[in-house]
């Protein structure tokens, strides 16, 4: 069972550049969103996703970018990277059930922009 | 108010020690709570749920309070293998998922 995989797990970006984090899960699951997660502080959500073709803002959307074309991949685009953008970024799905939704996430991927 | 607040801590106790630290949430129509789990460079991972009635599991008892619009974690027995950041999810509209920044607990030999 792969879950939910991030690539790449390391980056170094210069200053201005882009690049995508992809993201992808197997298990179905409708919701999908991005995380970023600077030293010492929590996990602030950056997109999400309801399901294909819908997304979201969350609460630090500026500088990125998403899309949903299928229920398996949520990349997460950077246009032009800044160094505030150095960031540990988690990935993770999740389905509702009776209880509520139960969140799987990726193994991080770690970017830093020089 | 913040969608969800957690104890400021850290907490830093010793091995054997009982430990409990709370989250408040402010949306009163939330229907699902959990608790996480954090280690250190390491993705979360779902500690336990949390029912109305309360659950435990084994050193482990999580419970909800609705009227005061908290959820609670209970820590009997503390390891060293304990340590870790604890998180609780917000579920807010359209399944907006948030955390608040998580409680850092320390357990010394």
């Amino acid at each position: 069972n792969a879950g939910v995989t991030q690539t790449p797990k390391f980056r170094i970006l210069k200053i201005g550049q882009s690049m995508t984090l992809q993201c992808a899960q197997d298990m179905n699951h409708n919701y999908m969103y991005w995380y970023r997660q600077d030293p010492g502080m929590g996990l602030k959500l950056i997109y999400y996703s309801v399901g294909a073709g819908i997304t979201d803002k969350g609460e630090v959307p500026n500088g990125y970018n998403v899309s949903r074309s299928t229920t398996e991949d949520f990349p997460l685009r950077l246009e032009l990277a800044a160094p505030s953008q150095t960031s540990v970024y988690f990935c993770a799905s999740s389905y509702p059930n009776p209880s509520g939704n139960t969140i799987y996430f990726g193994e991080g991927s770690w970017l830093t922009v020089v | 108010r913040k969608e969800v607040e957690q104890d400021p801590g850290p907490f830093n106790v010793p091995e054997g020690a009982t430990v409990a630290f709370n989250c408040t949430y402010s949306n009163s129509a939330s229907q699902s709570f959990f608790w996480y789990r954090q280690d250190c460079r390491k993705e979360p991972k779902l500690l336990m749920s949390v029912y109305s009635s309360g659950n435990e599991d084994g050193r482990f008892t999580a419970q909800l309070n609705r009227a005061s619009q908290y959820i609670s974690l209970l820590i009997r027995d503390s390891k060293l293998s304990d340590s870790a950041t604890y998180l609780c999810p917000h579920t807010g509209a359209n399944s907006k998922l948030t955390f608040g920044k998580g409680i850092t607990l320390s357990v010394r030999p």
